[in-house]
């Protein structure tokens, strides 16, 4: 089946930026997405690209999107306590197929 | 804040036994997805209800069963519960029919199957 890929654990010191890579398997994926998690909450949305972009920013937050190498990555500038959490990467194939995620990746910010 | 609610936040529950999880979608929205996270892993998709039939479902056994109402609420059932099925329980809702669209979380509910 399809695979989503990240590496589990970063660490930044507060005011650095943080970059958080994802990779996958499908190539047919048609969205892809990060999601943020708190400890004991749901996942909230945090930002979407369509395939067909490479890149797309919003605020603290850019994403990249190398659809030859099938990765991409969500930076955060000048990163928070707050943004202490763990950050899932999810894509979306062609057709009515469901979101397929990664395992997560926990970043941990230091004051 | 999504708008989606799921009650109740934490559940536990003993082997064999049977359990209901319920699910308010957003406004406007009238599908929702289900989905089982267990610890340290992603989220893993259940099935997807839009107007009240199922469309389209995972790697899941049939005793995961589900129901929307007309009001674009859901339920989630597990019979025969297994200690694996501890996990928590994350309800989607979408705007559309279509996997694709964009899914808006709700908290979830623990499950802890002793």
């Amino acid at each position: 089946g399809e695979d989503v890929e990240q590496s589990l654990f970063l660490s930044v010191r507060e005011g650095d930026s943080s970059v958080i890579n994802c990779t996958y398997t499908d190539s047919s994926s048609t969205y892809l997405y990060w999601y943020k998690q708190e400890p004991g909450a749901g996942l909230q949305l945090l930002t979407y690209i369509f395939s067909n972009m490479d890149m797309k920013q919003d605020q603290r937050l850019t994403v990249l999107l190398n659809k030859k190498d099938k990765h991409l990555s969500l930076r955060i500038a000048d990163t928070q306590t707050g943004d202490s959490a763990i950050y899932f990467c999810a894509e979306k194939g062609s057709g009515n197929t469901p979101l397929v995620f990664g395992k997560g990746t926990r970043l941990s910010v230091i004051a | 804040e999504t708008g989606v609610t799921q009650s109740p936040t934490h559940l536990i529950k003993t082997r064999g036994q049977q359990v209901t999880l319920r699910c308010s979608s957003q406004s406007g929205h009238n599908t929702v997805s289900w989905y089982q996270q267990a610890l340290g892993q992603g989220p893993q998709f259940i099935f997807q209800y839009y107007r009240e039939e199922e469309n389209g479902r995972g790697n899941f056994p049939p005793r995961f069963s589900g129901l929307q109402f007309p009001n674009y609420s859901s339920e989630l059932n597990v019979n025969a519960l297994e200690l694996d099925d501890s996990a928590l329980y994350l309800c989607a809702s979408t705007p559309g029919r279509l996997l694709t669209d964009t899914q808006y979380f709700g908290p979830g509910t623990r499950l802890t199957v002793l």
